[in-house]
């Protein structure tokens, strides 16, 4: 069974649309994450939710609206899609927000924006 | 400016030779986790080694740390083929936030 799952996995739009990418995660953890991945590889945290409270809200554009349900799932939703937003977006979670929690990763998601 | 730091960026080596990569950061931190990722693919966690920490093995892999110079090393031995794949650093000065390193790609080739 898929630990960490998101879909889409490829998603391509036009610029100016507005796009959602899904995460959900069967471990039982109570923290959830997104990341940035950009095309030199740079991984960056963009968003962090601990039992559906938001903890860490890096600077991103407000564009980025994170929403979680319940602790085994945090969505991302995409306001005016930009050029600049292509990238891997990563879901991931980890057992609680204490120091040296191992971070579980989804497989990614592909965004292109035309 | 992002607080982990991979050197080399790339590296290339032949199958059952060992690969070392080193990672740098700015600040102090609790620990320090080494992260694989498979190309088009997640992240998986490899090992972790904490601040108290000196050294780390698992099987094949092994983790050094020195706080003082604020670098750590992953040391890959007897590589294969299937180690191929780009090698993070990740470090963790405050709880809940991991901050990674630009990454190391390692090519083995058979």
């Amino acid at each position: 069974d898929t630990a960490v799952s998101q879909t889409p996995k490829y998603l391509v739009t036009q610029m100016g649309n507005d796009k959602s990418i899904k995460c959900e995660q069967n471990l039982g953890h109570d923290t959830m994450y997104w990341y940035k991945q950009d095309s030199k590889k740079f991984l960056k945290i963009m968003f962090s939710y601990n039992n559906k409270e938001l903890i860490i809200n890096e600077t991103v554009p407000n564009r980025f609206s994170p929403k979680s349900p319940d602790k085994a799932h945090l969505n991302l939703h995409i306001n005016s899609l930009e050029l600049g937003d292509s990238a891997v977006y990563f879901c991931a979670s980890s057992q609680g927000k204490v120091s040296g929690n191992t971070i579980y990763f989804g497989e990614g998601s592909w965004l292109t924006v035309v | 400016s992002q607080q982990g730091e991979e050197d080399p960026q790339a590296l290339s080596i032949q199958e059952g030779e060992n690969a070392t990569m080193n990672c740098s950061y700015k600040t102090s931190i609790n620990n320090l986790q080494w992260y694989r990722q498979n190309s088009g693919r997640g992240l998986v966690h490899l090992i972790l080694i904490r601040s108290n920490e000196r050294e780390k093995h698992s099987g094949r892999l092994r983790v050094t740390l020195d706080t003082s110079k604020k670098s750590s090393s992953l040391l890959i031995t007897a590589s294969r083929a299937a180690d191929t794949a780009s090698y993070f650093c990740a470090t963790d000065a405050n709880a809940g936030k991991s901050t990674f390193g630009d990454g190391t790609t390692l090519t083995v080739k058979p």
